[in-house]
């Protein structure tokens, strides 16, 4: 069962445009959001999070929203650069064995900024 | 300050064997975490260490296996490997409770033939 759900594979977008990155989660006791962006041969490098008691996080040309009657969140990336070209990861911690839980992720979603 | 450092970066084997991998953690970080990337399954939780201690596990055979050293550098361990077994292995720290930053490294890329 795929708790955390990026539906689209991939997503191409304009250089100057807005990308918007869609992930649904399933499990509603999460309560802790984040987005890893991912190039070839890189581990993930984190970006940006949100915690459930919010419905917005902001930094620079990056924006989260969450809705939790949807179970939905999204990345919102503006104005989108070719630098950006990357897969997006959405994922979710979740608590086990005392921890502060490991990550469940999304299947991610390759984004192209074409120039 | 250095990141999250793994050894090798790429690895080719026969099945059958087994593998080491190593992962060094960013200085003060207590909590490593070891995930596989494949096409098919994307990334997967392995296990989580902390203070030496496997604190959670994720749903994997007992071929795979790790541990930490007091100085919180770690291993994975995967024995008699199936060609399936071929994936990128992140290894990833965390500075601990309370900090979901996980930083990851650059990942080993295991190739099982």
């Amino acid at each position: 069962d795929q708790q955390v759900k990026q539906n689209s594979p991939s997503l191409s977008v304009q250089e100057g445009r807005i990308s918007i990155l869609n992930c649904d989660y399933t499990n509603s006791m999460f309560d802790y959001f984040l987005w890893y962006k991912k190039y070839p041969a890189e581990g993930p490098t984190f970006l940006i999070s949100i915690s459930s008691i919010k419905d917005k996080n902001e930094d620079g040309r990056f924006t989260v929203f969450l809705n939790k009657s949807a179970k939905h969140l999204s990345l919102h990336i503006v104005p989108s650069q070719p630098g950006d070209s990357a897969v997006y990861f959405c994922a979710a911690p979740t608590r086990g064995g005392g921890s502060q839980g490991n990550l469940i992720f999304g299947k991610g979603t390759k984004l192209s900024v074409k120039p | 300050k250095a990141g999250v450092t793994q050894t090798p970066r790429y690895l080719i084997k026969t099945r059958g064997q087994q593998v080491t991998l190593s992962c060094s953690p960013i200085s003060g970080h207590r909590s490593v975490s070891w995930y596989q990337q494949t096409p098919g399954q994307g990334l997967q939780f392995l296990f989580e260490y902390f203070s030496e201690t496997q604190r959670n596990k994720g749903n994997f055979p007992g071929r795979f296996s790790g541990r930490q050293f007091s100085n919180s550098r770690s291993e994975m361990n995967v024995s008699t490997l199936e060609l399936g077994d071929s994936a990128l292995y992140l290894c990833a720290s965390s500075g601990g409770r309370g900090t979901y930053g996980y930083t990851f490294g650059s990942g080993t890329r295991l190739t099982v033939v």
